[in-house]
């Protein structure tokens, strides 16, 4: 059974721009959350979609969004790019949103804001 | 505030030592805790889950401890191997459904030769 998928793997933007990060639960995986990791904050929860609905956002300004479609796949989107949202974008799904689930996370996208 | 606490932030061991690892949390209501072993520059992959009834959990060389009324938990690693080397993130996820998980900013573990 594949893993949890995100593209790319690596990306490099320049501030200003804007970015799209893609992410592939598990088959047959309705929940999908999508974090941000760097060195000095750790993992910080973006938000989490369960059959194309956001369950629940995290405390990030208004140029992070994200949608899921109906084959769970999930996309997160980052507007006018900043030096600071350089980080580990890591996605991780689970079979539903009950909170006793396991977490599966992918390889995450490292983005590079220049 | 939830929040999760680890210690140490970093540790270095020699190869063959056991090292525990600490979490304390103030996550409220409480369902459950885990911990996470994340390899540089990959995604984290799950050790254990442990809910409020559970003390002990053991996967492998990993063993993790729960008290849930001092609201700790350890993990235990022994016989440390090289491969071991790794961040190790716990992470308490609080009743009530619709809440997000709580993470930790992990232990970095270094296993030496």
């Amino acid at each position: 059974k594949a893993g949890v998928t995100q593209t790319p793997r690596y990306l490099i933007k320049t501030r200003g721009q804007q970015v799209t990060l893609s992410c592939s639960p598990i088959s047959g995986h309705r929940s999908v959350s999508w974090y941000q990791q760097t060195p000095g904050q750790g993992l910080q929860f973006l938000f989490e979609y369960f059959s194309e609905t956001q369950r629940n956002k995290g405390n990030f300004p208004g140029r992070f969004s994200g949608r899921q479609f109906s084959n769970s796949r999930s996309e997160m989107n980052v507007s006018t790019l900043e030096l600071g949202d350089s980080a580990l974008y890591l996605c991780a799904s689970s079979l539903s949103w009950d909170r006793a689930e396991k977490l599966f996370f992918g390889s995450g996208t490292q983005l590079s804001v220049l | 505030k939830n929040q999760v606490e680890q210690s140490p932030q970093s540790l270095i061991i020699l190869e063959g030592k056991n090292c525990t690892l600490q979490c304390n949390y103030t996550v409220s209501p409480f369902s459950n805790l885990r911990w996470y072993k994340q390899d540089t520059g990959r995604g984290p992959v799950s050790l254990t889950i442990m809910t409020f009834s559970e003390n002990t959990k053991s996967n492998g060389r990993y063993t993790a401890t729960l008290d849930a009324d001092t609201k700790q938990s350890s993990l235990h690693i022994t016989a440390s191997q090289l491969s071991d080397s790794a961040s190790y993130i716990c992470v308490v996820s609080a009743g009530g459904g619709n809440t997000p998980l709580v993470f930790g900013k992990g232990t970095r573990l270094s296993v030496i030769a």
